[in-house]
């Protein structure tokens, strides 16, 4: 049991470059979700998914795509990466609505010069 | 609207010494809330959670909070502080639907020998 996973753990960009941050996880959970944590911010919700085939915005998503194609993964995009998007990503899954706890990946951490 | 504010971004304890982290929340409906603690380059990792159950919570690694619904407050304590404590603590809130976390801007605990 894995748990949460993340590819690639790192990534250098250049700017306009695209890419996807691949998240998997093996606990069956319905949500799921993508942060960028920057110095003094704290987490911030990008995207988020609260079953397969369906994707919501979260707090920052401009710039930023999502699929979840399959329950156990969620890819996050970037199409044309800006140096705003230097960051350290992370994914995270939830059981359902009745439960509370997200479970974190590793992170990926993305420099875009 | 939900948001959680953490007064101090750094605090220093002496090894034996009490830990106390501070958490304020702002919440529309009655919250859950929850301390995260992430160590250097690795993705964050519940400590405890408050979900309308007892106020005072127990947490893993000898961790607890108390909720204090007049006081808006789940502050982070431990009696006696060890070195492997040194970590930066997340303090979130949620209380909408699809839980959805709220994150506050992080405290990192530097713990001197």
């Amino acid at each position: 049991n894995a748990g949460v996973t993340q590819t690639p753990k790192f990534r250098v960009l250049k700017t306009g470059q695209s890419m996807t941050l691949l998240c998997a996880q093996d606990m069956n959970h319905e949500y799921m979700y993508w942060y960028r944590q920057d110095p003094g911010m704290g987490l911030r919700l990008i995207h988020y998914s609260v079953g397969e085939g369906t994707t919501a915005k979260g707090e920052v998503p401009d710039g930023y795509n999502v699929s979840r194609l399959k329950k156990q993964n969620f890819l996050l995009g970037l199409e044309s990466a800006a140096p705003s998007q230097t960051s350290v990503y992370f994914c995270a899954s939830c059981a359902g609505i009745q439960f509370h706890e997200q479970y974190f990946g590793p992170g990926t951490r993305l420099t875009v010069t | 609207a939900q948001s959680v504010t953490q007064l101090g971004s750094h605090v220093s304890v002496s090894e034996g010494a009490l830990v106390l982290l501070r958490c304020n929340y702002s919440s529309s409906v009655p919250p859950y809330l929850f301390w995260y603690v992430q160590y250097p380059n690795q993705g964050l990792q519940l400590l405890l959670k408050y979900t309308s159950a007892a106020t005072l919570v127990k947490g893993i690694n000898g961790f607890e909070a108390e909720f204090k619904k007049s006081e808006t407050s789940f502050h982070l304590t431990k009696p006696s502080a060890h070195m492997s404590d040194a970590a930066e603590y997340f303090c979130a809130v949620s209380s909408g639907g699809y839980q959805k976390v709220t994150f506050g801007t992080g405290t990192k605990l530097q713990v001197i020998p």
